[in-house]
């Protein structure tokens, strides 16, 4: 699988946007981008995945660049439940975790 | 969506012993995975547990360590064989479907402690 560059740790003010970025150079033209977070002491849950368009959900947004070596998960309004390690992955089928970045929602 | 149970929640067993854990879907799923989470650190793929047929490891797991069986679309067990401390993990069954979509959904987990 490709390989995912991702800041160790991110801080945000509850209610405030959170931009995480994601460098994926070497994604391949199947690869699709998935965005799993994990709370405190659960299992990882799923937050968005695509492949090449921009892509909302209820919980946030996926920005893709346009030559997809990069992408951003947007978190509209952060609130402490979102404090969370988020992983970016790239992947066919299989899910294989890096190190993520945590972030720290501040109230 | 898949709700999935994990047996045991958590457990402490000694060193040399083996431990089977299940893992119970709520649907049928196509892919089931297991998966390793060793203290303050990610996930790493132990294997794909495939129905009917042995397990697909990844690098630097075997079988004879972590047997893993699946004999229908909405079981599978992963056993911990010969443990050491080195082996004090969550572990976390996780399932997916090949088709209706690409989410992946994952178990609470099962606490392992070896003395």
């Amino acid at each position: 699988d490709a390989k995912t560059t991702q800041p160790n740790s991110m801080e945000s003010n509850e209610e405030e946007p959170v931009h995480l970025p994601c460098n994926h150079s070497t994604i391949s033209g199947t690869d699709y981008i998935h965005w799993y977070r994990q709370l405190p002491s659960q299992g990882p849950e799923y937050v968005i995945h695509g492949l090449t368009s921009n892509v909302n959900n209820r919980m946030a947004s996926l920005a893709i660049a346009e030559d997809r070596k990069s992408s951003t998960l947007i978190l509209h309004r952060a609130t402490l439940r979102d404090a969370a390690v988020y992983y970016c992955i790239l992947t066919e089928y299989k899910l294989s975790f890096g190190a993520g970045t945590t972030v720290t929602v501040r109230a | 969506s898949a709700v999935i149970s994990q047996k045991p929640s958590r457990d402490i067993c000694q060193r040399g012993t083996s431990l089977t854990i299940q893992c119970q879907v709520d649907s049928q799923v196509t892919m089931m995975f297991w998966y390793r989470q060793q203290p303050g650190q990610s996930l790493t793929l132990i294997a794909t547990a495939n129905q009917g047929s042995e397990a697909t490891y990844e690098s630097g797991f075997v079988i004879d360590k972590f047997p893993i069986s699946r004999p229908n679309l909405t079981f599978s067990t992963l056993t911990v064989s010969n443990m050491s401390p080195e082996d004090s993990s969550i572990y976390l069954c996780s399932v997916r479907q090949l088709k209706g979509g690409n989410e992946q959904f994952f178990g609470p987990g099962t606490r392992l402690t070896v003395l």
